[in-house]
C-alpha cells in the first residue's frame, strides 16, 4: 500500500529565506506526482506536477523534483515571502493501470515572518 | 475552461443533523472523486466514480455516509447523521478518466463543514 509522508511537518522561517520541502513515498511505481498549496480551511491549489518521464518542474520561484527511483520529491521555494505562508501538500498519482485515485500526504505547514 | 464547482461552501450544522454537499465536474470528465480533509491530515479518498458507478467506496463510512452520481455528471455527498468527528473539508475532485496519461486531476474549492 502506498504511503506518502512530508517532512518537516511545520516551517517557519523569516522572509528572504530559501527553503526545501520533503516528499517520500514507499512504492516508486507512481505515474506523476504533483505539489499543491492550501490556505486554512480552503481547497488546493495546484503548484508543480512533474510527470514520470521528468526530473523536474519550475514555476517562478518554486523548483520541483523527483526521483522514483529513491521515492522522493523536494519542493524548493526561493526567496520567500509572508504570502507564501501556506500548507504545502505532496500528492502520487498512481500507475496507470491501476485505475485508483491520488494519494497525499499530510502537508507541511509553512509560516514565512516579515 | 469552467473548474469543479463545488456548493455549499461553508456549513455549519448540530450533531445527528443531516448535510448534503453538491458537485459539478469538469464538463466531459468521466472520473469523480471525493475526498475528506480533517485538520492536520491529507485528504482521504472517500470515494471514486467512473461516469455514474462507483470505482472505490472501501474508506466511505457507510452507516452514515452516502454518495451519487446520477447520470455520470454532478454527484452529491451526504452525512447523515452527522458527528462531531465529521468537521472538515470535503473535497471534489474530476479528471477526464482513471488512466492518468490521459489527463490530471482538478479540484474544487471545498466545502468546509462544522459540526457543533
Amino acid at each position: 500500500k502506498q504511503e506518502v509522508t512530508q517532512i518537516p511537518a511545520a516551517l517557519s522561517v523569516p522572509e528572504g529565506e530559501n527553503l526545501v520541502l520533503n516528499c517520500s513515498f514507499t512504492d516508486s511505481a507512481i505515474y506523476n506526482l504533483q505539489w499543491f498549496r492550501q490556505d486554512p480551511g480552503k481547497g488546493l491549489t495546484s503548484l508543480l506536477l512533474i510527470q514520470s518521464s521528468q526530473r523536474e518542474q519550475t514555476s517562478g520561484r518554486l523548483n520541483a523534483s523527483l526521483d522514483k527511483s529513491s521515492g522522493r520529491s523536494t519542493l524548493y521555494i526561493a526567496a520567500s515571502q509572508p504570502g507564501d505562508s501556506a500548507t504545502y501538500l505532496c500528492a502520487v498519482y498512481p500507475p496507470n493501470q491501476a485505475g485508483t485515485a491520488l494519494i497525499f500526504g499530510k502537508g507541511t505547514t509553512l509560516s514565512v515572518s516579515s | 475552461e469552467a473548474g469543479v464547482a463545488q456548493s455549499p461552501r461553508y456549513k455549519i450544522i448540530e450533531k445527528r443533523q443531516s448535510v448534503a454537499f453538491w458537485c459539478n465536474p469538469i464538463s466531459g470528465h468521466a472520473t469523480l472523486y471525493w475526498y475528506q480533509q480533517i485538520l492536520g491530515q491529507g485528504p482521504k479518498l472517500l470515494i471514486q466514480f467512473q461516469n455514474n458507478g462507483v470505482v472505490d467506496d472501501s474508506q466511505l463510512p457507510k452507516d452514515r455516509f452516502s454518495a451519487e452520481r446520477l447520470k455520470g455528471v454532478d454527484s452529491t455527498l451526504k452525512i447523515q447523521p452527522a458527528k462531531l468527528e465529521d468537521s472538515a473539508v470535503y473535497l471534489c475532485a474530476s479528471s477526464l478518466d482513471r488512466r492518468w496519461d490521459r489527463g490530471k486531476a482538478f479540484f474544487g474549492q471545498g466545502t468546509r463543514l462544522t459540526v457543533v
